[in-house]
């Protein structure tokens, strides 16, 4: 089955202890992303990746790392998490198709994090 | 300012009639839109796309967009129940040359529909 899988689906942590939320897509998929889903704000991009190696910083970045070394994978790493990271996080990954295909987003479960 | 907005919620309509989700966006390089719907809980469904002006049906889904006027809505018709969810407006930029589909979505921030019996 098609799908992007992400884990932990659910997890609470305290303030400053590192944490790693993986990714993994088995598509095929050249772009993957993450956004992140706070209540009145919407779906907000954290990092996206084009291909291996190469990442590039969306609309939140701050507090946030993330890798490509395999095409499948893209970790999100918080570093030194705070409690304004406390939020519902998504990874999603699309088919690069040229124009019209366009980015249609596959997006996995969902991984609900709160800091303490 | 926020690139994509959505027409504030909650909508409330009765099971049966119409619902008629709205967004607008600010950037007229946008190329693409998309409607996501999103049960609680769960992550968000491409339900439509649309990249032309104009009207676009899909069942009882009916996506609108009008470049010049920077807006595109959702229609859906004979409205359930099961289509109580929140709606996630989206738009497409190109960030590389030659109609590359590598780009930047933004969403807005959704609209809850409750359908109610």
């Amino acid at each position: 089955e098609a799908q992007v899988t992400q884990n932990p689906r659910y997890l609470i942590t305290v303030t400053g202890k590192k944490l790693t939320v993986t990714c993994s897509q088995n598509m095929n998929h050249e772009y993957m992303s993450w956004y992140r889903q706070d209540p009145g704000l919407g779906l907000r991009q954290i990092y996206y990746s084009m291909n291996v190696e190469v990442t590039d910083k969306g609309d939140v970045p701050e507090g946030y790392k993330v890798s490509r070394k395999e095409k499948r994978n893209f970790p999100l790493i918080l570093e030194s998490p705070s409690p304004n990271q406390t939020s519902l996080y998504f990874c999603a990954s699309s088919l690069s198709e040229g124009y019209g295909g366009a980015n249609v987003l596959t997006f996995g479960a969902g991984s609900r994090l709160t800091v303490l | 300012q926020k690139e994509v907005e959505q027409n504030s919620g909650p909508l409330s309509v009765p099971e049966g009639a119409i619902a008629s989700l709205n967004c607008t966006y600010s950037d007229r390089v946008s190329q693409s839109f998309f409607w996501y719907r999103q049960y609680s809980g769960k992550s968000p469904e491409l339900i439509m796309s649309i990249y032309s002006n104009g009207d676009k049906e899909d069942g009882r889904f009916t996506a609108q967009l009008n470049k010049a006027s920077q807006y595109v809505s959702l229609l859906i018709r004979d409205s359930q129940p099961s289509d109580s969810a929140t709606y996630l407006c989206a738009d497409f930029i190109s960030l590389g040359a030659g109609g590359t589909s590598y780009g930047k979505l933004t969403f807005g921030q959704g609209t809850i529909l409750t359908v109610h019996p």
